[in-house]
């Protein structure tokens, strides 16, 4: 079993539409969750993190954490064809900088 | 402030030949990094560095080696290149904080 799985997609929403890009990990000890967007041929950028479970918002993005069942989530609110990109989940351990990358969702929201 | 850069941005090799890929970050950052990503596989971590003069073994470090002579540079070496290690290679680099900052890219391709 991979340490941390998402559906690579794609995923092909209208504009406006809300998005849910998911994540799940098998590794208990993850206390930090990252998520990175990564437009066509760029590097990845940090879009948002949360600390241990709970929700996180950050304009129309929110992010979400449940420890119980090792599931981590990303909501887009009123996406636009600019959040068309691959978003990767990485959680990680307190106290490290190392991280272990998801494959990747790639969302495409169509105009 | 360019941030994180990355030499070449494109390159072929035959197999057998060796290169080197040149990372430099103006941002005083400690922690470097260099990862591969491969369709279906991720980011995944080839060795990273946590200051000037070290240098330590990520995921996938077969086949390469990489100094850190320089704060600001983190190199990765290909001694003798095969066509297992085609693909779009990144530096990061990051502070003690969790964001890690990313290069462009270089796609290299091994035939």
């Amino acid at each position: 079993q991979k340490e941390v799985e998402q559906d690579p997609g794609p995923l092909s929403v209208p504009e406006g539409a809300i998005v849910s890009l998911n994540c799940t990990y098998s590794n208990s000890a993850f206390q930090y969750f990252m998520w990175y967007r990564q437009y066509s041929r760029k590097g990845p950028e940090l879009l948002m993190y949360t600390y241990s479970s709970g929700n996180k918002e950050d304009g129309r993005f929110t992010a979400q954490v449940d420890k119980s069942s090792k599931y981590i989530s990303l909501f887009i609110r009123d996406s636009q064809p600019s959040d068309s990109a691959t978003y990767l989940c990485a959680p990680t351990w307190a106290g490290t900088y190392k991280y272990i990358f998801g494959t990747g969702t790639r969302l495409k929201v169509l105009a | 402030n360019a941030g994180v850069t990355q030499t070449p941005k494109f390159r072929v090799l035959k197999t057998g030949q060796s290169m080197t890929l040149l990372c430099a970050q103006d941002m005083n950052h400690e922690y470097m990094y260099w990862y591969r990503q491969d369709p279906g596989m991720g980011l995944r971590l080839i060795h990273y560095s946590v200051g000037e003069g070290t240098t330590a073994k990520g995921e996938v470090p077969d086949g390469y080696n990489v100094s850190r002579l320089k704060k600001q540079n983190f190199l990765l070496g290909l001694e003798s290149a095969a066509p297992s290690q085609t693909s779009v290679y990144f530096c990061a680099s990051s502070t003690a904080t969790y964001e890690q900052y990313f290069g462009p890219g270089t796609r290299l391709t091994v035939t």
